[in-house]
């Protein structure tokens, strides 16, 4: 089952926040996050693990709610080289390293 | 250290040809995963090698196959092309589970 995120597009005038959500169906093991620019492969973002484990970047944070199956991904201050395509994977136990992706989020910031 | 790496980069078949992608993981990445993206179906998870054994499988007809190397060099087939293959073929390393998946620049296939 596809994680479900929203929104799915954003527009922000640099140095504004921004919060992406991503929601499973399913028992979420572990949450990663990824950009994606136009013409690019993902980047890798942030992992959020069951029990806590949170790995990832110094500018940009998540939150991983196991209760609610749903994660967010926090952009403080963002700037211009934030804008790209925002995806998260959810994966269980059983699935191996299977990731499962969300539609996307299109966030563009502004000048 | 280097990164995940893919080839070719970009590639132009016709349809009934078939193709093999290559994908060479980060040194010491002994899980490979194959992804398909397409504007219509995003994101699609194909199947996952470990230690030249494929762990896991998305649904994907059987034309779509893969293997994996004893230096963890992975390759993807995909036998009859159709119009509807044509998408963005990533692979991902990582080194074990849940650990974070690396992906590579991808190989952009159009099927004519």
């Amino acid at each position: 089952q596809q994680p479900v995120q929203s929104p799915q597009a954003v527009i922000l005038r640099e140095g504004e926040d921004a919060v992406i959500n991503c929601s499973s169906s399913k028992a979420l093991y572990s949450v990663h996050w990824y950009r994606q620019k136009h013409g690019e492969a993902p980047v890798f973002l942030m992992i959020l693990l069951k029990g806590g484990e949170q790995k990832g970047h110094e500018k940009i944070s998540a939150s991983f709610n196991e209760k609610k199956q749903q994660s967010s991904l926090y952009l403080t201050a963002s700037q211009l080289s934030y804008s790209g395509t925002y995806f998260c994977g959810t994966g269980d136990k059983t699935s191996g390293s299977r990731l499962t992706f969300g539609e996307g989020t299109q966030l563009t910031v502004n000048p | 250290k280097a990164g995940v790496t893919q080839t070719p980069r970009y590639l132009i078949k016709t349809r009934g040809q078939q193709v093999t992608l290559s994908c060479s993981p980060i040194s010491g990445h002994r899980s490979v995963s194959w992804y398909q993206q397409t504007p219509g179906q995003g994101l699609q998870f194909l199947f996952e090698y470990f230690s030249e054994t494929q762990r896991n499988k998305g649904n994907f007809p059987g034309r779509f196959s893969g293997r994996q190397f004893s230096n963890s060099r992975s390759e993807m087939n995909v036998s009859t092309l159709e119009l509807g293959d044509s998408a963005l073929y990533l692979c991902a390393s990582s080194l074990a589970l849940p650990e974070t998946q690396y992906f590579g620049p991808g190989t952009r296939l159009l099927v004519l």
